[in-house]
């Protein structure tokens, strides 16, 4: 298993502005993903970090509007560019051997106003 | 395209054995995992199912069956604390992603 933390754990932002969230592993991983999710709803994959390279986005979601770095095996970044209201969700990174089995930071709770 | 189906909500009481279903249509169908998700809390891994059969890990055990595109969730001596929500998740062969079913909400009442 991995223990997955992540930063900020929640934020409220000004809509325009840019929040970017960190995802820390304890271990090396061979993959790590980034999803979204609103209360009460299941997970939508939002990509695939990709260790050096660029990352691999779900239809409905772009490099412009969510960069993700991932510089090594156990870290990785999600920023959320120009937000709107429409972006406030639970955004969550997880990391595990394969995707098969993934192990989930606490999330970030993103409020746009 | 994909698609998982799995009931949205079950009640079962506390002691009792409760079985949550899901079928799915995939393409390249490689594996079928399970998590678990309290609320305000991360989804947690439960479970995965490569190959025909029953997986038992203590009171959750897990069933796959390829032929029918079909696998559950078996949870016994059900607990208060095993209230939650549980999806289902796919994997793909060739794909490094998992899709998520719309999950389960279960409780369990005294």
């Amino acid at each position: 298993s991995a223990v997955i933390s992540q930063k900020p754990s929640r934020d409220i932002c000004q809509r325009g502005t840019s929040l970017t969230i960190q995802c820390q592993v304890d271990s090396q991983v061979t993959m790590m993903f980034w999803y979204r999710q609103q209360p009460g709803q299941s997970l939508t994959l939002i990509a695939t970090a990709n260790q050096g390279s660029e990352a691999t986005y779900e239809s409905g979601f772009v490099i412009d509007k969510f960069p993700i770095s991932r510089p090594n095996l156990t870290f990785s970044t999600l920023t959320v560019s120009n937000m709107s209201p429409e972006d406030s969700s639970i955004y969550l990174c997880s990391g595990g051997p394969g995707s098969y089995e993934q192990y989930f930071g606490p999330g970030t709770r993103l409020t746009v106003t | 395209g994909q698609s998982l189906e799995q009931p949205s909500e079950v009640t079962a009481v506390e002691g009792a054995i409760v079985q949550i279903n899901c079928t799915y249509q995939t393409s390249g169908f490689y594996g079928l995992s399970w998590y678990q998700q309290h609320d305000g809390g991360a989804p947690t891994f439960l479970s995965y199912n490569a190959l025909d059969g029953l997986e038992e890990t203590g009171r959750f055990s897990s069933f796959l069956s390829r032929s029918d595109s079909y696998g559950y969730l078996l949870l016994q001596e059900l607990q208060m604390k095993d209230s939650a929500s549980y999806f289902c998740a796919v994997s793909r062969a060739g794909n490094n992603d998992m899709r998520f079913g719309a999950g389960t909400r279960l409780t369990v009442k005294p």
